[in-house]
């Protein structure tokens, strides 16, 4: 089992809609929990940072973890063409420790 | 939020030859640097950590004597991937960490040919 898992799509939905990304991990030593989007021959830019469990909001992003089911999300609402990239979950036990990366999901917002 | 550059964005070198890309942080000190490859349509996986000061801790299959690493200063760390071959073509990205969160840069498109 990889340590970090994440449906890679595409997943494609209309302008305006709801989205809903997630990964699941099996580490439960993860603390820090972080969401990056990448256009194509990008780096990753970060969107959602969010330290142990609970709900995090920015503008039309909001990032869940749920720690006890290792399990976290992405929502973008009202989801504009622009919001079409990759999008990685990521996580890290902290301190010097990397980011541990899903495979990222490919995301096209249809207009 | 803060800013990562990395140079350059794209190389092509020859079979055999070594290759230098760096990574600066601009407005802040950085800690620890990581490096990161990725590959076609998979994850950024890491490939080394380092301390400025410090040797780098370099994870499990990645060759240290192939992929040299110095962070000569708090802004400042370079990866010289040594004697590179075309299994070595990958997106190679670093990112700068000031202990609460990583910044990433543009990242540096490595073809061996």
């Amino acid at each position: 089992q990889k340590e970090v898992e994440q449906d890679p799509g595409p997943l494609s939905v209309p302008e305006g809609a709801i989205v809903s990304l997630n990964c699941t991990y099996s580490n439960s030593a993860f603390q820090y929990f972080m969401w990056y989007r990448q256009y194509s021959r990008k780096g990753p830019e970060l969107l959602m940072y969010t330290y142990s469990s609970g709900n995090k909001e920015d503008g039309r992003f909001t990032a869940q973890v749920d720690k006890s089911s290792k399990y976290i999300s992405l929502f973008i609402r009202d989801s504009q063409p622009s919001d079409s990239a990759t999008y990685l979950c990521a996580m890290s036990r902290g301190g010097a420790d990397g980011l541990t990366f899903g495979k990222g999901t490919h995301l096209i917002i249809q207009p | 939020g803060a800013v990562v550059s990395q140079h350059p964005s794209w190389v092509i070198c020859k079979s055999g030859t070594s290759v230098k890309i760096e990574c600066r942080s601009l407005d802040f000190q950085a800690t620890t640097m990581f490096w990161y490859r990725q590959f076609p349509k998979q994850s950024l996986m890491l490939m080394a950590t380092s301390n400025e000061g410090s040797k780098a801790t370099y994870e499990q299959g990645v060759e240290k004597d192939k992929f040299l690493i110095n962070h000569a200063s708090l802004t400042l760390s370079t990866l010289t991937v040594t004697s590179a071959h075309p299994e070595d073509s990958s997106f190679y990205i670093c990112s700068a960490s000031n202990r609460e969160e990583a910044f990433f840069g543009q990242g540096t498109r490595l073809t061996v040919v």
